[in-house]
C-alpha cells in the first residue's frame, strides 16, 4: 500500500505571498491531520479533516486554512506568508478519527519564507 | 508547564548499548501513547503505540507506560547505527473525549556510534 504523499517537497516563497500544499492519504484512510514542525516549537497540530469537514483546529491564526476532497485528499493554504511560517509542514492520515494511534505521516513539505 | 516534556538530548551511545528514551506529561486524560522515529529530512514514522498503562514489545523496541507517574519510556536493545534518528513521543486522549489530535514531545536526538 502506498504511503502518505505530499507535494511539493520543497517550496520557497516571499513574505506576503500565499501557498497551497497538497496531501494524498493512504488509500482507505479517511482522517487527515496537518502539523507544523519547527526546531523551536516541535510538532504542532494545525487541523484535522474528516468527511470533507474540518473537525478540529489547533491554535493557529486564520491565515492557515485547509480543505478535504471527497477522495480524502487534502490541501492546506497559508495566506499572507510571514517569515515565522518557515517550517516543515506534515500531513498525517489515519483510518478513522477514532484511530489516531495509527496515524501515518508523509515526508512533509519544507516551506522557506524569505 | 508544557503538556509533554521530552529531553532533547543529544544522546550518544555506542553500538549494542541499551537506549532509554523518556517523556513526562501532565494531562491525566491521555490514554494512547505513541513513539515515532524521524530521520533527518523525513516525516515521522510510527514505531509503536500503547493503550493505558503497561508494556509492549516489538523486536528490539519496548514501550512502557506508567500512568500513575505520568511517565513513558521507549527502550531500544542492541542499538544499531541505523537507529540514529530523532525519537518523538506522542499522546492522545480517548476518542470519546472528543479531542482528535496528537500532542507531541519535542523529540530526543539519538546517535548510535559504530
Amino acid at each position: 500500500k502506498a504511503g502518505v504523499t505530499q507535494t511539493p517537497r520543497y517550496l520557497i516563497k516571499t513574505r506576503g505571498q500565499q501557498v497551497t500544499l497538497s496531501c494524498s492519504p493512504i488509500s482507505g484512510h479517511r482522517s487527515v491531520s496537518w502539523y507544523q514542525q519547527t526546531p523551536g516549537q516541535g510538532l504542532q497540530f494545525l487541523f484535522e479533516y474528516f468527511s470533507e469537514t474540518q473537525r478540529n483546529k489547533g491554535n493557529f491564526p486564520g491565515r492557515f486554512s485547509g480543505r478535504q476532497f471527497s477522495n480524502s485528499r487534502s490541501e492546506m493554504n497559508v495566506s499572507t506568508l510571514e517569515l515565522g511560517d518557515s517550517a516543515l509542514y506534515l500531513c498525517a492520515s489515519s483510518p478513522d478519527r477514532e484511530v489516531l494511534y495509527e496515524q501515518y505521516f508523509g515526508p512533509g513539505t519544507r516551506l522557506t519564507v524569505t | 508547564q508544557k503538556e509533554v516534556e521530552q529531553d532533547p538530548g543529544p544522546l550518544s551511545v555506542p553500538e549494542g548499548a541499551i537506549v532509554s528514551l523518556n517523556c513526562t506529561y501532565s494531562n491525566s486524560a491521555f490514554q494512547y501513547f505513541m513513539w515515532y522515529r524521524q530521520y533527518s529530512r523525513k516525516g515521522p514514522e510510527l514505531l509503536m503505540y500503547t493503550y493505558s498503562s503497561g508494556n509492549k514489545e516489538d523486536g528490539r523496541f519496548t514501550a512502557q507506560v506508567d500512568k500513575s507517574s505520568k511517565y513513558i519510556s521507549l527502550f531500544i536493545r542492541d542499538s544499531q547505527p541505523s537507529d540514529s534518528a530523532t525519537y518523538l513521543c506522542a499522546m492522545s486522549e480517548d476518542s470519546g473525549a472528543g479531542s482528535y489530535q496528537l500532542t507531541f514531545g519535542k523529540g530526543t536526538k539519538l546517535s548510535v556510534i559504530p
